[in-house]
C-alpha cells in the first residue's frame, strides 16, 4: 500500500499568513493526488485534484503543486474559515489511501 | 441539487451485520463511481471501497471479505454491508460520489454524504 505522511501535523498560524503543506507518497504517484478540507463534524471538502487543479468553487487562495512523491499544499493568505484540518489523498493505485492529516490552528 | 444522504448506522456488537444505505439525487449512482470513507472518532480518513459504473469493486484490505458495496439503480441508492464487525470498524461512515478521469480512472470525491455513525461494541 502507498503511504502517504503530511508535514505538519499540527500548525499555529494567523490570519493573513501564507501557510504550505507538504504530503509525501512511499512511492510515486504522478500526479494523482487531491487535497481536502475538513471542519469539525463534517464531511469533507474537495479543494484540488490531480495535484493542482482547482476544484470549481475553491478560492484561489488555495493552490497545489508537485508530482511524483512530494506534493504541497499552499494557502496564500489564510482567512478565518480556513482554520480547519487538511488531508492529502492518493488515487494512483488501490488501497487508495489518506494522509494522517494537517489541523490549523489560529494563534 | 446533488444530495447524498446515508442512513443505517447505530450500535452492533461485535460479529454482528449492519447495511448502510446512501441515498442519491441529482446524478444517476449507476452512472458513476462511487465510494465509502470512513473516519473514527477523533481519527483521519481511511478510505473503505470503491464501486465503478461497470461495477468493478475495490476494497481496503482491512474489510475485504467482511464488507460488500452495491447499489440499486432503481432506488438509486448505495449500499455498505458489513458483516463480521470488529470494534475497530466503529467510525463514521460517508458515501460519496467519485470523479472518473480519462481512461476511467476512479480519483477523489466531489460530493460527500453528512456521515452516519456505526458504533461497534458489546
Amino acid at each position: 500500500d502507498i503511504q502517504l505522511t503530511q508535514s505538519p501535523s499540527f500548525l499555529s498560524t494567523s490570519v493573513g499568513d501564507r501557510v504550505t503543506i507538504t504530503c509525501r507518497a512511499s512511492q510515486g504517484i504522478s500526479s494523482y493526488l487531491a487535497w481536502y478540507q475538513q471542519n469539525p463534524g463534517k464531511a469533507p471538502k474537495l479543494l484540488i485534484f490531480a495535484a493542482s487543479t482547482l476544484q470549481s468553487g475553491v478560492p484561489s487562495r488555495f493552490s497545489g503543486s508537485g508530482s511524483g512523491t512530494e506534493f504541497t499544499l499552499t494557502i496564500s493568505s489564510l482567512r478565518p474559515e480556513d482554520f480547519a484540518t487538511y488531508y492529502c489523498q492518493q488515487f494512483n493505485s488501490y488501497p487508495q489511501t489518506f494522509g494522517q492529516g494537517t489541523r490549523l490552528e489560529i494563534k | 441539487e446533488v444530495q447524498l444522504v446515508e442512513s443505517g448506522g447505530g450500535l452492533i456488537q461485535p460479529g454482528g451485520s449492519l447495511r448502510l444505505s446512501c441515498a442519491v439525487s441529482g446524478f444517476t449512482v449507476s452512472s458513476t463511481s462511487m465510494s465509502w470513507v470512513r473516519q473514527a472518532p477523533g481519527k483521519g480518513l481511511d478510505w473503505v471501497s470503491v464501486i465503478y459504473s461497470g461495477g468493478s469493486t475495490y476494497y481496503a484490505d482491512s474489510v475485504k471479505g467482511r464488507f460488500t458495496i452495491s447499489r440499486d439503480s432503481s432506488k438509486n441508492t448505495l449500499y455498505l454491508q458489513m458483516n463480521n464487525l470488529r470494534a475497530e470498524d466503529t467510525a463514521v461512515y460517508y458515501c460519496a460520489r467519485v470523479l472518473t478521469f480519462l481512461g476511467g480512472t476512479a480519483g477523489p470525491s466531489d460530493y460527500w454524504g453528512q456521515g452516519t455513525l456505526v458504533t461497534v461494541s458489546s
